[in-house]
């Protein structure tokens, strides 16, 4: 099973600051990385598909990039609705792997 | 609007049965595969088990394979998942969710439901 581990663990950021989550794979899944936000409580929300494609209605505050088996979530100007946990997933190959999530918290 | 209303956690002792339902409405049910979730309290998010738009392909983690069925009823718009043989570490909330194809392959959820709660303790 491909083993995804996420960098850092907790990030603390001001609003209006930048956050940048890292994401790796231990083996290549090309272009099939997604990743998803929860804020607490809530059920997990797609934001980018395709390692780079925002889902409908992400802004463009967010973005993806990367490929093979390094991958980075970047929030530019965060928001309060912005703090969250946020976790990637591969979906190259079964099964399914998420990484162990990162926190994203006010500074 | 895509809907996805899971129902059926329960608390349930050690070698005990539940079954999970999930009612869709607000896309084409049969069209889309779907799939299970689960997050265990405080940590991170496992996939556990994955069926096609029409119910013929299935996947399962190994974590559950041999113990939980995924299955689906087109004509109800409604998935199950049938956990038996349940242990301590089946504990989660579980997630129904929608993918963005309908067939078993490289794709993502783009929906997910608000989940339903299973504990497993005597």
């Amino acid at each position: 099973e491909i083993v995804m581990t996420q960098f850092p663990a907790t990030v603390s950021v001001s609003p209006g600051e930048r956050a940048t989550v890292s994401c790796r794979a231990s083996q290549s899944v090309g272009s099939n990385l997604a990743w998803y936000q929860q804020r607490p409580g809530q059920a997990p929300r797609l934001l980018i598909y395709g390692a780079s494609t925002r889902a409908t209605g992400i802004p463009a505050r967010i973005s993806g990039s990367g490929s093979g088996k390094e991958f980075t979530l970047t929030i530019s100007s965060l928001q309060s609705e912005d703090f969250a946990v946020y976790y990637c997933q591969q979906y190259n190959n079964w099964p399914r792997t998420f990484g162990q999530g990162t926190k994203v918290e006010i500074k | 609007e895509v809907q996805l209303l899971e129902s059926g956690g329960d608390l349930v002792q050690p070698g005990g049965s539940l079954r999970l339902s999930c009612a869709a409405s607000g896309f084409t049910f049969s069209s889309y595969a779907m799939s299970w979730v689960r997050q265990a309290p405080g940590k991170g998010l496992e996939w556990v088990s994955i069926i096609s738009g029409s119910g013929g392909s299935t996947y399962s983690a190994d974590s559950v394979k041999g113990r939980f069925t995924i299955s689906r009823d087109n004509s109800k718009n409604t998935l199950y998942l049938q956990m038996n043989t349940l242990r301590a570490e089946d504990t989660a909330i579980y997630y129904c969710a929608k993918d963005k194809t309908g067939v078993v392959a490289a794709t993502y959820v783009d929906y997910w439901g608000r989940g339903t709660l299973v504990t497993v303790s005597s």
